[in-house]
């Protein structure tokens, strides 16, 4: 069983919807959550980081964690085309353990 | 503030081939990553470097591949001889420190590497 499980998609909305993204991952010791924005050729970018459960708004993008159910979530309201992207979660334990990436979901935001 | 710079950005070997990939961080980051992105998966960490001490290693496959940060900035990663499964983009991303900003890794464009 991998550690982090992300639904690879492709996910295709038009412009305005609501995404959600989710994530389940299996190693209670993950604290810190993130996730990155990697678009077609270039590397990822950090988009949103939580830490321990909780919610947390960014703009349009919110990023919910439910440490008791072992799974995360970002939701981006308003969805524009230049949202077109892969998103990856993305998780560790300590502040300096490694990283453990999921799979990663394409999304594209139709005009 | 200039971001991670890695070269090449594409290269074709034959198998059983060598190939070296040159990553320069962010200036002043203490912390190197390589990471190996196979199409379609996300990126799993080779190497991790804190100034130029090995941190994590564990996920480097050491018959194949190496990798060196000498005076703790630029970084090479080494694969030989390469295989077909090596076909991958190599990521490069520095952090700042250990501490509690090591969530924010820059990343770098990769290189885009195919073994035929």
């Amino acid at each position: 069983q991998k550690e982090v499980e992300q639904d690879p998609g492709p996910l295709s909305v038009p412009e305005g919807a609501i995404v959600s993204l989710n994530c389940t991952y299996s190693n209670s010791a993950f604290q810190y959550f993130m996730w990155y924005r990697q678009y077609s050729r270039k590397g990822p970018e950090l988009l949103m980081y939580t830490y321990s459960s909780g919610n947390k708004e960014d703009g349009r993008f919110t990023a919910q964690v439910d440490k008791s159910s072992k799974y995360i979530s970002l939701f981006i309201r308003d969805s524009q085309p230049s949202d077109s992207a892969t998103y990856l979660c993305a998780m560790k334990g300590t502040s300096g353990s490694r990283l453990t990436f999921g799979e990663g979901t394409q999304l594209t935001v139709n005009p | 503030e200039a971001g991670v710079a890695q070269s090449p950005r594409y290269k074709i070997i034959e198998k059983r081939q060598s190939v070296a990939f040159w990553c320069n961080p962010i200036s002043g980051h203490a912390t190197l990553y390589w990471y190996q992105q196979i199409l379609g998966q996300g990126p799993k960490l080779l190497i991790q470097f804190q100034n130029n001490g090995v941190v994590d290693d564990s996920q480097l496959p050491k018959d194949r591949f190496s990798a060196e940060r000498l005076k703790g900035v630029d970084s090479t990663l080494k694969i030989q001889p390469a295989k077909l499964e090596d076909s991958a983009v190599y990521l490069c991303a520095s952090s700042p420190t250990t501490g509690s900003l090591t969530y924010e890794q820059y990343f770098g464009p990769g290189t885009r590497l195919t073994v035929t």
